[in-house]
């Protein structure tokens, strides 16, 4: 079954408590990213990856790194959580038929993150 | 950075009406799509439309690139349609890089 996976899918920490949410997709997509939503603010794209080792930066990177080291993966790391780091986090994954043409973006299932 | 505007805000329909939702955008843009997030927060993919028009079933979905624009169709629409649409953009310059819209609620009652 094509699928993204993200792991935990909750999670409650404290501030300065290093934490990394992953994500893994199964259908050896190309593109990754993540996106954090919050109420108010729709759906912001935090980090995307076009490749193995090509990432760049969202609309809201700040306090937040990726890595992409292999195809199937790309983690998201909050080094040092503060309170504003609240909220739901979704991983995506899709294909692109060459420079131009997208093929459908596969959502993972959320992760719902709370930083006290 | 490019701004996404998207209405109406809210919509509330019965089962069996029609309905269209429009997403303005402020720039030129070689990338559209629209995703649809239902109640339980499970978020699809709709379309790619960076131009054009496409159907899928009772959705359909037309950009007019040149006026910045796109619009969303719902026919006969049923209460699975319920939830949160959204539109997303972005440009040849950052191609991955995409910027959504507030969302529109759509709300659809037996």
């Amino acid at each position: 079954e094509a699928q993204v996976t993200q792991n935990p899918r909750y999670l409650i920490t404290v501030t300065g408590k290093k934490l990394t949410v992953t994500c893994s997709q199964n259908m050896n997509h190309e593109y990754m990213s993540w996106y954090r939503q919050d109420p108010g603010l729709g759906l912001r794209q935090i980090y995307y990856s076009m490749n193995v080792e090509v990432t760049d930066k969202g609309d809201v990177p700040e306090g937040y790194k990726v890595s992409r080291k292999e195809k199937r993966n790309f983690p998201l790391i909050l080094e040092s959580p503060s309170p504003n780091q609240t909220s739901l986090y979704f991983c995506a994954s899709g294909s692109l038929r060459g420079q131009g043409i997208w093929e459908t973006q596969y959502f993972g299932p959320g992760t719902r993150l709370l930083v006290l | 950075g490019i701004q996404v505007e998207q209405s109406p805000p809210d919509l509330i329909l019965q089962e069996g009406a029609n309905s269209t939702l429009r997403c303005n955008f402020s720039d030129s843009v070689n990338n559209l799509q629209w995703f649809h997030q239902n109640p339980w927060g499970q978020l699809i993919n709709l379309f790619y439309i960076p131009s054009g028009t496409k159907q899928n079933g009772r959705l359909s979905a037309t950009t007019v690139a040149t006026e910045r624009y796109s619009l969303l169709y719902i026919s006969s629409s049923q209460t699975t349609d319920s939830g949160v649409y959204f539109c997303a953009v972005g440009r040849s310059t950052s191609y991955g890089k995409l910027t959504f819209g507030q969302g529109t609620i759509l709300t659809v009652h037996p």
